[in-house]
């Protein structure tokens, strides 16, 4: 069966830091994979998609994430982050072809301070 | 504007009221699912419909219902609440094949 491990529950980070938040499946097939972002209080919404080409994803407010598949991972990256990027993260899988179900991690936490 | 309304936001009802929560899409997507979110387990899918009159059960299926009589709406029924059903749920749409869910924004339901 799918499944998709994301590392890190939470996060606590400074303005300007780096962000890299880890994501592994497992499906041996061709996958669509997707990284999700839910603000407090909010529904989820796209922050960027890989269905196939460059494995190098450039996603909406300055995010980023590269699909290694020998490593079948998603990680998501983001070089300085602001306090306005606390949210969940939900890293997504979806095998290509399928019937569209989605396969969600568990969530990453993050959290910026000033 | 291309849009997933669910309602209600919020629901407090008590063990064995039955309720139903509504979703409606704009974008005349054929798929639509429902997800229930709680902490630490991500989002899992409760059901799914491929179009009308087409539904199949999810990964967490018991204790809830579903129709698909119209492409555009998606009703989740849970005829007898029970505390464990207490959570956030989701309704998604999508068109078939290679294309991202679009959501609601999510109804929390506490079942007391």
């Amino acid at each position: 069966a799918q499944s998709v491990s994301q590392h890190n529950h939470h996060v606590i980070l400074s303005e300007a830091a780096s962000l890299e938040l880890g994501c592994n499946y497992s499906y041996g097939g061709t996958v669509n994979l997707f990284w999700y972002v839910q603000y407090p209080g909010q529904h989820l919404q796209l922050l960027l998609k890989y269905f196939s080409g460059d494995p190098l994803v450039k996603g909406i407010k300055g995010f980023e994430a590269e699909f290694i598949k020998s490593k079948f991972s998603f990680n998501l990256r983001k070089p300085s982050v602001q306090w306005s990027d606390t949210a969940e993260y939900f890293c997504a899988v979806r095998a290509s072809g399928g019937y569209n179900k989605l396969i969600f991690g568990a969530g990453t936490r993050l959290a910026v301070h000033p | 504007e291309a849009q997933v309304t669910q309602n209600p936001r919020y629901l407090i009802t008590v063990t064995g009221k039955k309720l139903t929560v509504t979703c409606s899409q704009n974008m005349n997507h054929e798929y639509m699912s429902w997800y229930r979110q709680d902490p630490g387990l991500g989002l899992r899918q409760i059901y799914y419909s491929m179009n009308v009159e087409v539904t199949d059960k999810g990964d967490v299926p018991e204790g809830y219902k579903v129709s698909r009589k119209e492409k555009r709406n998606f009703p989740l029924i849970l005829e007898s609440p029970s505390p464990n059903q207490t959570s956030l749920y989701f309704c998604a749409s999508s068109q078939q094949g290679n294309t991202e869910a679009f959501f609601g924004q999510g109804t929390r339901l506490t079942v007391v």
